[in-house]
């Protein structure tokens, strides 16, 4: 069964500091890996994109980073302002041979919080 | 603005009612989706439209029915509504089916069934 597994499931940082979630998927084939971030009350909104060739993708102070070979993925949050306190949802993309298309499978997010 | 646009933002309703959420979008997508977000914050896929074909159907129950009157407009119909129903609803766009393109999410509809 493809899955895709983030940690940690919660987090608690301070304001400034930088912090890293993790993501590890068993989908296959794969065709992207996406980071989303949701806050609350809001639908996802993308962070990065990246296919199985690309190793890292920025989006200011955003940074992911894709492992095709064992599967992980991590996204690292520079500078952590309040505003960061969101859900981050890690998704991978597998081709859906029937009709076309891809199917994305969500990871269940880890839930940040930035404090003062 | 163009966004994805969902209505209503809120339904509360009884259980065995027959409700409807509209979905609009303005980006020239040709690609729609329905996700059910449950308690967890997991996100499934519902729907999935191409060009007004139904491309995924994932397990759904037939109480629940896509209605796609053009490329802009995806609408989710439940019939005799339970109350595991009760969930946020996104609706989703993108293009070329998409590939490597990113999605665009609603801002949700959150359906609790009493």
């Amino acid at each position: 069964k493809n899955q895709v597994e983030q940690s940690p499931q919660s987090l608690i940082i301070l304001e400034g500091k930088n912090c890293t979630l993790q993501c590890n998927y068993t989908v296959s084939p794969f065709s992207n890996l996406r980071w989303y971030k949701q806050d609350t009350g809001r639908g996802p909104v993308s962070l990065t994109i990246m296919t199985f060739s690309e190793n890292t993708k920025s989006n200011g102070r955003y940074t992911a980073t894709l492992d095709a070979d064992t599967k992980q993925s991590s996204l690292h949050i520079t500078a952590s302002q309040l505003s960061d306190s969101a859900s981050y949802i890690c998704v991978v993309s597998a081709p859906y041979f029937t009709g076309g298309g891809n199917k994305l499978t969500f990871g269940t997010g880890t839930q940040l919080k930035v404090e003062l | 603005d163009t966004a994805v646009s969902q209505t209503p933002k809120y339904l509360v309703t009884q259980m065995g009612n027959d409700k409807s959420i509209k979905c609009e979008q303005n980006l020239g997508h040709d690609t729609m989706y329905w996700y059910k977000q449950d308690s967890k914050k997991f996100l499934k896929i519902m729907f999935s439209y191409n060009n007004k074909e139904l491309i995924i159907n994932e397990t759904v129950p037939n109480r629940f029915s896509p209605k796609s009157p053009d490329k802009a407009h995806l609408n989710l119909h439940i019939n005799s509504l339970e109350l595991g129903d009760s969930a946020v609803y996104f609706c989703a766009s993108s293009n070329d089916r998409e590939r490597n393109y990113g999605y665009t999410f609603g801002s949700g509809t959150r359906l609790t069934v009493v």
